[in-house]
């Protein structure tokens, strides 16, 4: 059981915009700023997006992300087949003292 | 640019100790506003922060472990290292080291991560 809840799963068809959410509380996504991580089978995860809405240097500008209150967004537009993998969110607990995750969503590119 | 790369024993029996150890090229684990993390992933399951261990050497862990769990600094400067004792199959996951870029509670991120190693741990 992931201390920040996302769906199991999204689906959507290519160039169209999907959004994947992210919610927790006020003790981390209500007193901080999220993350956001694409998964690759097998392999690491890789940062995508950093607080709440700052993309690293590389990701293209179709990965956005948002922060309002205790959930988080991260939204993908333009679709591609290579986008079908796995995301998940985290962000700092003042109560665990420590990083909480959630729980990944796949993407599926129909 | 820094790297991290895992390495340890992968297959344990249950009861034993697990012993990884992250090498990390390109910086030092002694210097920055870094927290040098473990976190595992059981498979087909979430991302669980196993604990972390900041530059000057406090170490914090996630409670539900904090008994198990102790993370050190390397006698070098780029390692760091995890114990986790009385293991059993439920420790069975890929365990992976980050660096968490910490400027404040409410900015930090991991980047980058390990590639990851499976721990197995069964009879």
């Amino acid at each position: 059981q992931s201390v920040l809840t996302q769906p199991p799963s999204a689906s959507e068809t290519p160039g169209q915009r999907v959004i994947i959410s992210c919610s927790g509380s006020n003790s981390n996504i209500g007193s901080g700023t999220v993350n956001w991580y694409q998964q690759l089978p097998g392999t690491a995860p890789k940062l995508l997006i950093y607080s709440n809405n700052q993309r690293p240097s590389g990701v293209p500008d179709r990965f956005s992300g948002s922060k309002s209150g205790t959930s988080a967004a991260l939204a993908i537009s333009g679709l591609q087949s290579e986008d079908e993998t796995d995301y998940f969110c985290t962000t700092w607990d003042d109560s665990l003292n420590g990083v909480v995750f959630g729980g990944g969503t796949k993407l599926t590119v129909l | 640019q820094v790297q991290l790369q895992e390495s340890g024993p992968g297959l344990l029996k249950p009861s034993q100790t697990l012993s990884l150890t992250c090498n990390v090229s390109g910086g030092s684990v002694r210097s920055g506003n870094y927290y040098w993390s473990w976190i595992r992933q059981p498979a087909g399951k979430g991302l669980e922060w196993i604990g972390h261990i900041y530059t000057n050497g406090s170490a914090n862990c996630n409670p539900s472990l904090k008994s198990r769990v102790a993370i050190s600094l390397g006698t070098s400067n780029n390692q760091f290292s995890l114990k986790l004792s009385s293991v059993t199959a439920t420790d069975t996951a890929v365990y992976y080291c980050a660096r968490l870029i910490y400027y404040d509670s409410k900015y930090n991120w991991f980047d980058p991560w390990g590639q990851g190693t499976l721990v197995t741990v069964s009879s």
